[in-house]
């Protein structure tokens, strides 16, 4: 079974500019998150889509934002960007089901989009 | 506010030693506790999870632990091998009702174990 697969891997863009990053899950998953990754502040939780819905969100600007399609793809948005957004984008699904009467909801994560703003 | 804290930052070992990494949480109130391993430039690989039930797990060299009541979960890897050296990162997804999505993560502990 195919993992979790993020396209593009790398990306350099300009402030101001936006920026589209893509995730598809693994097959039969359908709770898609995103993390950003920064050295400073480590892995950061952005928001959460489950049957293409927002589930939770973290605490990020609204130039963040992101959709989930029928299939559980998934697309995060960045407009204005800035500098600081300068960062490794991680997406991560998890099958979010029951097995023994508990949910697992362990998550695999995806190799990355490395997004370098000058 | 949930923290997860990893000590040490680093930590530099000779092959074949066994060893222990370190993840303490300020909120007991989890569902689940994750370790992921990250090589430099890539995404994550889980290792193990723990749901809040569980006391530990095993996967080969590895076995990590929970104890809840005090926060605080290790990783123990047995017979380190040069292979193992990466960043190992630990997660707690905090208890509300059903799946919040988030994980909140420890900045990680870097290994290096050296041949």
């Amino acid at each position: 079974k195919a993992g979790v697969t993020q396209t593009p891997r790398y990306l350099i863009k300009t402030r101001g500019q936006q920026v589209t990053l893509s995730c598809s899950p693994i097959s039969g998953h359908r709770s898609v998150s995103w993390y950003q990754q920064t050295p400073g502040q480590g892995l950061q939780f952005l928001f959460e889509y489950f049957s293409e819905t927002q589930r939770n969100k973290g605490n990020f600007p609204g130039r963040f934002s992101g959709r989930q399609f029928s299939n559980s793809r998934s697309e995060m948005n960045v407009s204005t960007l800035e500098l600081g957004d300068s960062a490794l984008y991680l997406c991560a699904s998890s099958l979010a089901s029951a097995s023994g009467g508990q949910y697992s909801y362990e998550q695999y994560f995806g190799p990355g989009t490395r997004l370098t703003v000058t | 506010k949930q923290e997860v804290t990893q000590i040490p930052a680093a930590l530099s070992v000779p092959e074949g030693e066994n060893l222990v990494l370190n993840c303490s949480f300020t909120d007991s109130a989890i569902y689940n506790l994750q370790w992921f391993r990250q090589d430099p430039g890539k995404g994550l690989t889980s290792l193990l999870l723990i749901q809040s039930s569980q006391r530990e797990q095993t996967s080969g060299r590895l076995n990590a632990s929970l104890d809840k009541s005090s926060g605080r979960s290790t990783l123990y890897i047995a017979a380190s091998q040069p292979g193992d050296s990466a960043t190992y990162l630990c997660a707690v997804r905090p208890w509300g009702g059903g799946s919040q999505g988030n994980l909140i993560f420890g900045k990680g502990t870097k290994l290096s174990v050296k041949p």
